[in-house]
């Protein structure tokens, strides 16, 4: 089963306007959310992460929100840019607290943002 | 710079082979991953190493094995058991457990004719 959901596999946005990417997530141990943009045949490189005591982290265009209580993130993106067109992954890692268990990220599928001129 | 290399880029093998990419990383990091991306899904978790000598399996470890010899070094082995092994594979490190991000590599596309 998911626990990390990206419901969208594509947005088209408009250049100047606001790009918003949602992620929805099942396990309510995570605490720690990461956005990863990726070009196609190109690694992800990190964008913007936030912790489960925030409600919102910024960082120039890009402002990440997190609702707990939905466990829901999105990302915002304002003004859009060509440059922004890309795949974008949401990803939290195994919860700090769960011992010798499991380590790494787990990834949701991915939104494809394109950006129109 | 301080990175994560991954080599090759473009990989082509043909059926029944066993195949090794290579990653290295000089971020002094800890733990190391192996991921696996097909068209449509998420990275997908092959194998994690939080320490030198030791790995785990991840989420679909099946037909791959790998080593942790030195701290620098993750190399991942495609075998003949790996029932669909074209794909692209990316390679990441962190300086250990918790809430810390993940480095990656440029990735190997394998393609197993």
């Amino acid at each position: 089963d998911q626990q990390v959901k990206q419901n969208s596999p594509s947005l088209s946005v408009q250049e100047g306007r606001i790009s918003i990417l949602n992620c929805d997530y099942t396990n309510s141990m995570f605490d720690y959310f990461l956005w990863y943009k990726k070009y196609p045949a190109e690694g992800p490189t990190f964008l913007i992460s936030i912790s489960s005591i925030k409600d919102k982290n910024e960082d120039g265009r890009f402002t990440v929100f997190l609702n707990k209580s939905a466990k829901h993130l999105s990302l915002h993106i304002v003004p859009s840019q060509p440059g922004d067109s890309a795949v974008y992954f949401c990803a939290a890692p195994a919860p700090t607290d769960s011992g010798g268990g499991a380590d790494g990220l787990t990834f949701g599928k991915g939104t494809h943002l394109i950006i129109q001129p | 710079d301080g990175g994560i290399t991954q080599s090759p880029k473009y990989l082509f093998r043909k059926e029944g082979q066993n195949v090794t990419l290579s990653c290295e990383q000089n971020l002094n990091h800890d733990a190391m991953y192996w991921y696996r991306q097909d068209p449509g899904q998420g990275l997908r978790l092959i194998y994690y190493s939080q320490i030198v000598n030791d790995f785990q399996k991840g989420d679909i470890a099946e037909g791959y094995s790998v080593s942790r010899e030195k701290k620098e070094s993750f190399p991942l082995t495609v075998t003949s058991a790996q029932k669909n092994p074209t794909a692209f594979y990316l390679c990441a490190s962190r300086i250990g457990r918790g809430n810390t991000e993940a480095f990656f590599g440029q990735g190997t596309r394998l393609t197993v004719v």
